[in-house]
């Protein structure tokens, strides 16, 4: 049981450049969520997807778009990488708490460290 | 909507001293709660939550946390530092049920233990 994994683990653009980071999580999990951190501001959240096919944008999500072809994998891209976007980019997922829809425990990645020249 | 305020970016503690971080959340339903803790190059992992259950919670390597709604906090506390909980932590809320499956959370402390 491997729990939530990202892909890469590490990368450096230029600006312009595109790239897909890659979250995967084998715990059956209906939400998935990407963050981003960057120092002083906590955890912010990008965009997130309740089910599989669904996605909504959750606080930053200028710039960034998701997909969630399949329940267990939550794909970020980034089009046209700006400087702006050097952060530290975290994926969670979580069960539902029954009967409310609420989000109970997330359980995160290790994280990619994106940095954009 | 919901929101969290920790207080103290930074807190510093002596080894063997309590260790207390504030947090404070708004919501307009029961909320749930969370702490998270995250070492260095890490990423984030659940010390303990509140779900409308007890109102004093037991978490892993010995934190607690304490739910008082007249308050609106849900500060965590360790009676005795050590030298491994050195890291930084998070409180967060999750407080609106459909539509709104989200965490909201705070901007973190960063615990330091004095030898």
């Amino acid at each position: 049981n491997a729990g939530v994994t990202q892909t890469p683990k590490f990368r450096v653009l230029k600006t312009g450049q595109s790239m897909t980071l890659l979250c995967a999580q084998d715990m059956n999990h209906e939400y998935m969520y990407w963050y981003r951190q960057d120092p002083g501001m906590g955890l912010r959240l990008i965009h997130y997807s309740v089910g599989e096919g669904t996605t909504a944008k959750g606080e930053v999500p200028d710039g960034y778009n998701v997909s969630r072809l399949k329940k267990q994998n939550f794909l970020l891209g980034l089009e046209s990488a700006a400087p702006s976007q050097t952060s530290v980019y975290f994926c969670a997922s979580s069960y539902a708490t029954s009967g409310s829809g609420r989000t109970d425990t997330q359980y995160f990645g290790p994280g990619t460290r994106l940095t954009v020249l | 909507a919901q929101s969290v305020t920790q207080l103290g970016s930074h807190v510093s503690v002596s080894e063997g001293a309590l260790v207390l971080l504030r947090c404070n959340y708004s919501s307009s339903v029961p909320p749930y709660l969370f702490w998270y803790v995250q070492y260095p190059n890490q990423g984030l992992q659940l010390l303990l939550k509140y779900t409308s259950a007890a109102t004093l919670v037991k978490g892993i390597n010995g934190f607690e946390a304490e739910f008082k709604k007249s308050e609106t906090s849900f500060h965590l506390t360790k009676p005795s530092a050590h030298m491994s909980d050195a890291a930084e932590y998070f409180c967060a809320v999750s407080s609106t049920n459909f539509g709104n499956e989200k965490l909201t959370f705070g901007t973190g402390t960063r615990l330091t233990i004095i030898p």
